[in-house]
């Protein structure tokens, strides 16, 4: 099984930059991904990391250190429309192929 | 491409009724998926299809739920009867599973489902 923990909710400011963090525990690892989910919507992919180490993509970048059991992604330049759920999942290494997801962190930004 | 298209967006029934929610995934999307998301649980996977084969139905609650797949193109989730607890925004998801390095899922705009 696996276990996902990530804060309940965060604030920030417009303009400013935030970390969300996440740490797992898992019997195998093969990914970890971060979504976006606005208020009423679906979820929609935002970074995919499998290796140590940060991946950045635009005002967005994600960490992973495999080791730790632990990522986070980093939003740089907040602007009100980031206000949303940030979820962490992670893909175990079994035969399955299947995302487990955390509870998510709710993020609100304010001017 | 249309993206994976759930049917119904809201659903109201009462108590012991049956209810049906439908999936179209996207066209060549091999594996599909149906998450349930409510503020206390979060998004918890119910059932996992890979190339129209149920793989993993771990996280179907009891014996009220089925779920099905009769083509690559389509796929339903049963509740039969349904209970107050069932409330809860379904969401099917598809991905190409192995044959993409990330496998990232697209998620359907989800099925609001409230039962009285």
């Amino acid at each position: 099984g696996q276990n996902i923990d990530q804060p309940t909710e965060m604030t920030a400011t417009e303009g400013a930059i935030v970390q969300i963090n996440c740490t797992y525990q898992t019997s195998g690892f093969n990914g970890l991904f971060w979504y976006q989910q606005h208020a009423g919507e679906a979820p929609t992919f935002l970074s995919y990391n499998v290796l140590d180490g940060l991946e950045e993509k635009g005002r967005f970048s994600s960490f992973l250190s495999r080791s730790k059991g632990y990522s986070y992604l980093l939003l740089k330049e907040l602007q009100m429309k980031d206000s949303a759920s940030y979820l962490c999942a992670v893909r175990d290494s079994g035969g399955s192929y299947i995302p487990t997801f955390g509870r998510g962190t709710s993020l609100i930004v304010h001017p | 491409d249309a993206g994976v298209i759930q049917s119904p967006r809201h659903e109201v029934t009462e108590m012991g009724q049956e209810v049906t929610l439908r999936c179209k995934p996207i066209s060549g999307h091999n594996s599909l998926f149906w998450y349930r998301q409510t503020m206390m649980r979060g998004l918890e996977l119910l059932i996992y299809f890979n190339n129209n084969v149920p793989i993993d139905d771990s996280g179907m609650p009891e014996d009220r739920f089925s779920a099905k797949m009769p083509n690559a193109s389509f796929s339903t989730l049963k509740i039969q009867p349904s209970e107050p607890r069932d409330s809860a925004v379904y969401f099917c998801a598809s991905s190409l599973g192995r044959t993409r390095r990330t496998g990232e899922l697209f998620f359907g705009e989800g099925s609001r489902l409230t039962v009285l």
